[in-house]
């Protein structure tokens, strides 16, 4: 079966920090990878996708950056943080044209 | 642009009752139905999907019903239990692999 790891699960972090999320997949090959964030009490925002390695589709301007260098393996990265970076990143996974598969998040504080 | 919409964002159901959360959509060419289950803290979970080639679906203890004809979506929850309550999403994927998510509806179990 397949499987989703994201780590860590919890980061605070000051202003103009760096940042590295990691997000991985067991189970399953060649798979599409997300980014989201979610805002307390809110929906899902989708951040990145990535169909294949080193294939990043950035889906709003921001101050993040994503990565895929390996097959089953997603980064989220920042150089500098901003306050409006908090919140709770969600990593996924699907097969072409079939359901999403969500990590378990890491919740992130920007002070 | 298209969106997800809910009609209701809270909703409380007594305990052993049966819940109904709704759903409309706008784009009427969406193919791909999915309902996330999300407790707090965590990822969303996939509960059920369907197809549009379809009207209704039934899982454990869920059904979900498609009408296109007025592009609405619902999920319905036989004999609730304390562990259904969550904030439920419903999303729509049309072609390129990006899900679009509605707001979310947030299930209050009653005892």
């Amino acid at each position: 079966s397949q499987t989703i790891h994201q780590w860590p699960a919890t980061l605070v972090q000051p202003v103009g920090s760096p940042l590295s999320l990691e997000c991985t997949v067991e189970g399953t090959s060649n798979p599409n990878l997300y980014w989201y964030r979610q805002a307390a009490g809110r929906g899902l925002q989708l951040l990145f996708y990535s169909v294949g390695i080193g294939q990043i589709s950035s889906e709003v301007p921001q101050n993040l950056s994503a990565s895929r260098p390996q097959d089953r393996q997603f980064i989220l990265s920042s150089k500098k943080l901003l306050l409006s970076d908090s919140g709770f990143y969600l990593c996924a996974w699907s097969r072409e044209g079939e359901t999403q598969y969500f990590g378990p998040g890491t919740r992130l504080l920007v002070l | 642009g298209e969106s997800v919409g809910l009609h209701l964002p809270t909703l409380s159901v007594q305990e052993g009752d049966n819940s109904i959360i709704n759903c409309a959509y706008s784009n009427s060419a969406s193919d791909y139905f999915i309902w996330y289950k999300q407790e707090s803290g965590k990822g969303p979970q996939f509960i059920i999907d369907i197809r549009s080639n379809m009207d209704k679906r039934q899982g454990q203890r869920v059904t979900v019903l498609l009408n296109k004809t007025v592009k609405h979506l619902s999920l319905q929850i036989a004999a609730t239990q304390p562990g259904d309550s969550a904030v439920y999403f419903c999303a729509e994927l049309f072609g390129n692999e990006k899900l679009t998510f509605g707001t979310g509806t947030r299930l209050t179990i009653i005892p």
